[in-house]
């Protein structure tokens, strides 16, 4: 049973490009969250995708986008990147169906930027 | 907005000693679940605890609820160099349809052998 898997591990870009992260989570889970979680820091929720919908977001810019596919998969994607993006970006799936909400978190995407 | 405030920020305890970390939220939770982060690595569930005052035992951790729903607190009996990591709380909201976990800023423990 994989768990949650997330591409690329690590990536470093320059301030003013755009960048894509992915996210396949649990199977058999139907939610996808992300989290930005800079150093020293707990994650910050950035949005959450149910039924290929944004279903809650957290306090962070439009040019913080992101994307469910129907296999409920997840993509983050960050336009215009700032030094101040650079952190690890935690992909975590859950069950929205089965009660609880717990959440189990993929491995990170480490952002650089230059 | 909901805040997660968490103390001590960093722990230092020898091996053998015990070890507890607080939380506290701005508004009342519906539910509080506890992670824990190794060095280098990702949250890894822990725990989930939902009723008023709940007490949950896992090995040498316990978890509790306060009766308020606003409180939190996990205790470590005798630590081991295991237990190392960044432990994080992360609290839902009681009202409307917010899905959401808002983390607190966790805390770091360190053992010494």
């Amino acid at each position: 049973d994989a768990g949650v898997t997330q591409s690329p591990t690590h990536l470093i870009k320059t301030r003013g490009q755009q960048v894509t992260l992915r996210c396949s989570p649990k199977s058999g889970h139907d939610t996808v969250s992300w989290y930005q979680q800079a150093l020293g820091q707990g994650p910050q929720f950035i949005f959450q995708y149910y039924e290929e919908e944004e279903r809650q977001r957290g306090n962070f810019p439009d040019r913080f986008s992101g994307h469910q596919f129907p296999n409920y998969s997840s993509e983050l994607n960050v336009n215009a990147l700032l030094l101040g993006d650079s952190a690890l970006y935690l992909c975590a799936s859950s069950n929205l169906g089965g009660g609880p909400y717990e959440q189990y978190f993929g491995p990170g995407t480490r952002l650089t930027v230059t | 907005g909901q805040q997660v405030m968490q103390i001590p920020q960093y722990q230092h305890v020898q091996e053998g000693e015990d070890f507890t970390t607080y939380c506290n939220s701005s508004t009342t939770l519906s539910n509080i679940q506890w992670y824990k982060q190794r060095p280098g690595g990702h949250p890894v569930f822990l725990i989930q605890l939902v009723k008023s005052g709940e007490v949950k035992k896992q090995k040498r951790l316990t978890f509790q609820f306060g009766e308020a729903k606003k409180n939190s607190s996990l205790h470590i009996t005798a630590t081991q160099t295991t237990d190392v990591g960044t432990y994080f709380c992360a609290g839902r909201i009681s009202s409307g349809s917010a899905r959401q976990l808002t983390f607190g800023s966790g805390t770091q423990l360190t053992v010494l052998p």
